[in-house]
This record gives C-alpha cells, structure tokens and sequence, in this order.
C-alpha cells in the first residue's frame, strides 16, 4: 500500500496569505489528524477527521481549519498566515478512531515558510 | 503544554553502543508510543505499549513501562549510524480519538 501522501511538500508564502495543504491518507484508513511542529512548540495537535466530521481540535486559533472529502482525503487551510506560523505540518491516518493499540502513519509533511 | 518530557534533550555515542532515553507524563494514558524522525521529516512508528503491559520489544529496540511512575524508557541496542535520528515519545489521553500528545524529543547522534 501506499504511505500517506502530503502535498505541497514544500510552501512559501507571504504575511497575510491564506494557504492550503493536503493529505491523503493510506487506502481503507478513515481517521485523518493534524499536527504542527515548530522548533519552539515541538508537535502540537490541530484537529482530527472521521468520516468528513471533525471529532477534535487542538487549542489553535480559528484562522486553522480543515476538512475531509468522502474520499477521506483531508486539506488543512490557514488564513492570514503569521510569521509564527512557519512550521512542519504532518498528516498521520489509522484505520479506526480507537487508539487501543491503533497505530497512527504519518506523511513526509509539509514545510511552510511564511515570509 | 507537552504531556511528555524526554530525557536526556540529546545524546551522542559511538556507534555500537547501547542507547537509552526517558520519557515522563502527567497523567493517566491508554498506551504510550515511541516515534522516531529523520532530520525534520515524517514520523515512523517504533513502537505502541499499552497502559498494562510493562515491557515490549521489537528487533534492536526495548520499551518499558512504569504507569506508577508515569514514565516510559525507550532502549536501543547495537547502535547504528541510521540510528541517528530524533525520537518522541506519544501518549493518547483520549480514548477514541486520534490525539497524540508529544514530548519535545531526544536528539540522538550515533558517532562512527
């Protein structure tokens, strides 16, 4: 099977741009989740997909939003992007929701450079 | 704030040697994940121990368990230069939803 797949793999934008990564996660998983790493922050949650409803959200600012398509392919949009929000943005899917013994697979990322 | 703090921050040792790293948390888990990351890249699954099970292995890797002790150490044995690498430990706090919480990582460096 193939991993999960991340897109762009590489991002720079400006101050105050409006960007979107996405995800697609191995064939038959259905739980697609979000996380932020920056060197200050290490990795933080952002939020979780299961069958095209968020069932979780980290503590970010609305500006940080997201989606799942039927395909549970997810997209992870930020507005008004930050200086601050230059990061490594990872995608990890599962199979089921339940983390007893479930494990997460994580894409290559996505760095994003905000200018 | 991290649920997992790693310890030591960074370790350097010739290769061959055996390397160990500690993770503590604050509160109760299902189970405790070990992850390992290339210079900046995507993170591969170790290992998963369950909050009931106390020590696991899998090939040159060994992970125990203390749950009195909210603590996990995670063994390396043989060490090699691909080794070098940074490891996180995980803990899921939430059960039925995909949220990991991450210490901040070990940076390991495997010297030849």
């Amino acid at each position: 099977k193939a991993g999960v797949t991340q897109t762009p793999r590489y991002l720079i934008k400006t101050r105050g741009q409006q960007v979107t990564l996405s995800c697609s996660p191995i064939s038959g998983h259905r739980s697609v989740s979000w996380y932020q790493q920056t060197p200050g922050q290490g990795l933080q949650f952002l939020f979780e997909y299961f069958s095209e409803t968020q069932r979780n959200k980290g503590n970010f600012p609305g500006r940080f939003s997201g989606r799942q398509f039927s395909n549970s392919r997810s997209e992870m949009n930020v507005s008004t992007l930050e200086l601050g929000d230059s990061a490594l943005y990872l995608c990890a899917s599962s199979f089921t929701r339940d983390t007893i013994g479930n494990e997460q697979f994580f894409g290559p990322g996505t760095r994003l450079t905000v200018l | 704030s991290q649920q997992g703090e790693e310890d030591p921050q960074a370790l350097s040792i010739q290769e061959g040697e055996n390397a160990t790293m500690n993770c503590s948390y604050k509160t109760s888990i299902n189970n405790l994940q070990w992850y390992r990351q290339n210079s900046g890249r995507g993170l591969v699954h170790l290992i998963l121990i369950r909050s009931n099970e106390r020590e696991k292995h899998s090939g040159r890797l060994r992970v125990t368990l203390d749950t009195s002790k909210k603590s996990s150490s995670l063994l390396i044995t043989a060490s090699r230069a691909a080794d070098t690498a940074s490891y996180f430990c995980a803990t899921d706090l939430v059960q039925g939803a995909q949220k990991l919480v991450f210490g901040q990582g070990t940076r390991l460096t495997i010297n030849p």
